[in-house]
């Protein structure tokens, strides 16, 4: 089954600089990986979603990255706010359907 | 449009005790989620439904766990009886229909906590 990294320790950022957040796999290149926001208290909501076959995916201050030869993903959040301040999860196709395989999120806080 | 909406939100239970969660999920989504999730931890997976038939339930644990979706729009998951690493989020998730590109839509979850 497939393996998904994330940093566990939380990552302080400076308001105004770019966010970078990894994602690394261990087995097989999934399809596609998606990425969720979550806020204490709530459930993840998704943010966006990269196929196998695409480098790149923006949206607003978002940038996801996919290299199927690193076996990773990269996520940015440029001119970061403290609202961005949050978990953020990583997800891959599992083996059944199309439930997902979570990572364990990588917490950020961006200071202002 | 109104989102995923679960009930209860907080339930503290003895181990041994039965527990039931509801969802209701967004109308017109056809494939519903249960995942569970552990603090500290990524959402896991435990089954998922497509209209009112399980989809994929391999991570389930089902000589305690039992989910059903009767018509086809509301779930609910039953634990009996309740062990203590059953602590968690319980989280319901939806999407339109079973595609591997959908995003799915998530509940605020219910936290439980097994004395």
């Amino acid at each position: 089954s497939q393996k998904i990294e994330q940093n566990s320790e939380a990552l302080n950022i400076q308001e105004g600089k770019t966010a970078t957040l990894t994602c690394n796999y261990t087995n097989y290149s999934p399809a596609y990986l998606q990425w969720y926001r979550q806020d204490p208290g709530r459930g993840p909501v998704f943010l966006l979603l990269i196929r196998e076959n695409e480098k790149e995916k923006r949206k607003e201050r978002l940038k996801v990255t996919f290299d199927t030869t690193l076996k990773q993903s990269l996520f940015h959040i440029t001119a970061s706010q403290p609202a961005d301040s949050a978990t953020y999860l990583c997800a891959v196709p599992g083996g059944g359907a199309d439930g997902l395989t979570f990572g364990k999120g990588t917490h950020l806080i961006i200071q202002p | 449009e109104a989102g995923v909406a679960q009930s209860p939100r907080y339930k503290i239970i003895e181990k041994r005790q039965s527990v039931a969660f509801w969802c209701n999920p967004i109308s017109g989504h056809a494939t519903l989620y249960w995942y569970q999730q552990i603090l500290g931890q990524g959402p896991k997976l435990l089954i998922q439904f497509q209209n009112n038939g399980v989809v994929d339930d391999s991570q389930l644990p089902k000589d305690r766990f039992s989910a059903e979706r009767l018509k086809g729009v509301d779930s609910t998951l039953k634990i009996q009886p309740a062990k203590l690493e059953d602590s968690a989020v319980y989280l319901c998730a939806s999407s339109i229909n079973i595609d591997h590109y959908n995003e799915q839509f998530f509940g605020p979850g219910t936290r439980l906590t097994v004395l």
